[in-house]
């Protein structure tokens, strides 16, 4: 099977515009999560969509936004770029199993903002 | 709530064994995981285990759960050049569900 795919690899904006990055995730699984990764902060949970709904939230403005498709592809949206928010953004897929979910990760987004 | 920390560094000499350490606060975790995270690549899931366990071994990984101490640690026998990577510890909170990481231990090995 194919592994998550997210795309772009890498983006670069610059303060005040918006950006959507996509992520489809590995075939059969229907739940996607999205993740920010800095040095700073470390490795913090954006939001997980599952059948096209949003089911858990983290602590993120509401700048930070996403959604889910019926193919269970995934887009996350920033809006009013800042400069913190340069980061690698990472998406993950779930097969849920007995309850117990195993993400698998893609290889993620660079988004530098200038 | 709901916290996880781990040593930033660790270095060993190749053929050695690697211990990395992470600790937990949420008593009621349900699944404790590592991830391996590559240089300029996403996480790989290396291996997990259920809260009610204490033990699992898969090849060279082993896992130990002290549920009591909230103290999970990944034991890396004949550590190779090829493991240096950044491992990640995290745990599925049981009130949030949500998947909570550690800051992530850089492991150094040493020809």
């Amino acid at each position: 099977k194919a592994g998550v795919t997210q795309t772009p690899r890498y983006l670069i904006k610059t303060r005040g515009q918006q950006v959507t990055l996509s992520c489809s995730p590995i075939s059969g699984h229907r739940s996607v999560s999205w993740y920010q990764q800095t040095p700073g902060q470390g490795l913090q949970f954006l939001f997980e969509y599952f059948s096209e709904t949003q089911r858990n939230k983290g602590n993120f403005p509401g700048r930070f936004s996403g959604r889910q498709f019926s193919n269970s592809r995934s887009e996350m949206n920033v809006s009013t770029l800042e400069l913190g928010d340069s980061a690698l953004y990472l998406c993950a897929s779930s097969l849920l199993a007995g309850g117990h979910e195993t993400q698998y990760f893609g290889p993620g987004t660079r988004l530098l903002v200038l | 709530g709901e916290d996880v920390e781990q040593s930033l560094f660790l270095s060993v000499r190749e053929g050695d064994s690697s211990v990395i350490n992470c600790t937990y606060t949420d008593s009621s975790s349900t699944y404790l995981y590592w991830y391996k995270q590559e240089p300029g690549a996403g996480l790989q899931l290396l291996t997990y285990i259920f809260s009610n366990m204490d033990m699992k071994q898969d090849q060279r990984l082993t896992v130990l759960l002290n549920k009591k101490d909230k103290h999970l640690s990944l034991r890396i026998a004949d550590t190779q050049t090829g493991d240096s990577a950044i491992y990640f510890c995290a745990e599925r909170g049981g009130a949030t569900n949500k998947l909570i990481f550690g800051t992530g231990t850089l492991l150094a090995v040493q020809p």
